[in-house]
């Protein structure tokens, strides 16, 4: 299976701040996924970026993807205390989704 | 509503005792999948599903079975469960290889 790594672990900010979120991974992939996870909850498909994009957005989650350093990063700007949560990233195709340890967002007011 | 159902929700058993938890879904997915999450290890693939009657192992398997004979179910079976399977477990489902997933709500499973 292919599995991202989320860097940092944990992350703490202000509502109104931006939060950068970063994923590794080691191998070739057709596309990365985000999700979100509420403590307990199942994950959230959040966005999706295929391997020949660069950039994309929803709302205020900014995903950007650089295949030739295998890397990725989430933007999450004007936070909120609802963004509370854990983010996972998640590099290639269902089949072979595994998820790392995410990282820990917490927003405070 | 498009919805994952996985029952129960809780469950604590003993060892030994065989268990099934289930999953649902109403999107007429082709995709299932458990996941099970452990602190500290992440969410990692127990079985999945490209169709009806078409399972393969993720990367932790032992001590767990799956069946899909209809495309909406995908059950996970402990046969003997021991408390190094006490865990949350997931069920996702996507409509193809590329899709996102959808997750279930979980099942938190204490083996005593």
């Amino acid at each position: 299976s292919q599995q991202g790594e989320e860097d940092p672990q944990a992350l703490s900010i202000q509502e109104g701040e931006n939060a950068t979120m970063n994923c590794s991974y080691k191998t070739s992939i057709n596309n990365l996924q985000w999700y979100r996870q509420n403590s307990g909850r199942g994950l959230v498909h959040l966005i999706l970026i295929r391997s020949n994009e660069r950039e994309k957005h929803s709302g205020r989650l900014r995903v950007t993807l650089d295949t030739s350093k295998k890397s990725s990063s989430l933007l999450i700007t004007a936070s909120r205390a609802a963004d509370t949560a854990s983010y996972f990233c998640a590099p290639g195709t269902a089949s072979k989704l595994t998820f790392g340890t995410g990282t820990r967002l917490q927003v405070t007011l | 509503e498009a919805q994952v159902t996985q029952n129960p929700r809780y469950l604590i058993t003993v060892t030994g005792k065989k268990l099934t938890v289930t999953c649902s879904q109403n999107m007429n997915h082709e995709y299932m999948s458990w996941y099970r999450q452990d602190p500290g290890l992440g969410l990692r693939q127990i079985y999945y599903s490209m169709n009806v009657e078409v399972t393969d192992k993720g990367d932790v398997p032992e001590g767990y079975k799956v069946s899909r004979k209809e495309k909406r179910n995908f059950p996970l079976i402990l046969e003997s469960p021991s408390p190094n399977q006490t865990s949350l477990y997931f069920c996702a489902t996507g409509q193809s290889e590329m899709a996102p997933l959808h997750f279930g709500n979980g099942t938190r499973l204490t083996v005593t």
